[in-house]
């Protein structure tokens, strides 16, 4: 069983649509985290939860919006997205939130907007 | 801001040769350096890390280099093999708690039969 699951793995969706995306972690850990991959860029770190508080908000815009019910679990919910907004979006988790943490990544939900 | 550079972008090697992927990082303050390996449709695996303590690590086939006043860190793979073959990716981050890691952009490794 993959330590850190995301659903969906594709997902494609118009510019007004609202839609969600979900990460669960089955690894006991304290932190989570929402990143952007973007083709030849770094990975864009967007959001950090430890203890289901949120810690890190890079500047993401509103149409992005994280919650956090409990530390298993991670949703990005999604409005009114534009093109550039199509990327690979990998959720990952990490014993705690801090310097010298391994981070256990998501195989990523591919997002396409139309 | 902080940035990690990544070089080469591309990098072919025949089965069984060396490759080494270089980075270069431009916080100081930076300590802790992990790569990860992303096959293609997989997210991001942690391979190796190394600390500010140490200049060197390795784990079989894989090892890292770090110097620190130069600042710059190294991925070296011998006796490369088919399965090697991905994207990795460099990170460096600081001992702050706060620390964000900073990934480079990533290196299209390819083990040539």
């Amino acid at each position: 069983e993959t330590g850190v699951t995301q659903t969906p793995r594709h997902l494609v969706m118009g510019m007004t649509n609202k839609k969600s995306l979900k990460c669960e972690q089955h690894l006991g850990h304290n932190a989570m985290y929402w990143y952007k991959q973007s083709a030849k860029k770094p990975l864009e770190l967007m959001f950090v939860y430890s203890l289901e508080e949120r810690v890190e908000n890079n500047s993401v815009p509103s149409r992005f919006s994280p919650e956090c019910p409990n530390s298993s679990h991670l949703f990005l919910h999604l409005h009114t997205l534009q093109p550039e907004d199509s990327a690979l979006y990998l959720c990952a988790s990490s014993q705690e939130w801090g310097f010298d943490q391994p981070q256990h990544f998501g195989d990523g939900t591919r997002l396409s907007i139309l | 801001g902080e940035n990690v550079e990544q070089h080469p972008s591309t990098l072919s090697v025949q089965e069984g040769d060396s490759a080494v992927i270089k980075c270069t990082y431009s916080d100081s303050a930076s300590n802790y350096f992990p790569w990860y390996k992303q096959e293609l449709g997989k997210g991001p695996q942690l391979i190796i890390d190394i600390r500010s303590n140490v200049g060197e690590k390795k784990d079989q086939r894989i090892a890292v280099t770090l110097n620190k006043t130069a600042k710059h860190f190294s991925l070296h793979i011998t006796e490369t093999q088919p399965e090697d073959s991905a994207v990795y990716f460099c990170a460096a981050q600081g001992y702050s708690s706060a620390s964000k890691i900073i990934f480079g952009s990533g290196t299209r490794l390819s083990i040539r039969p």
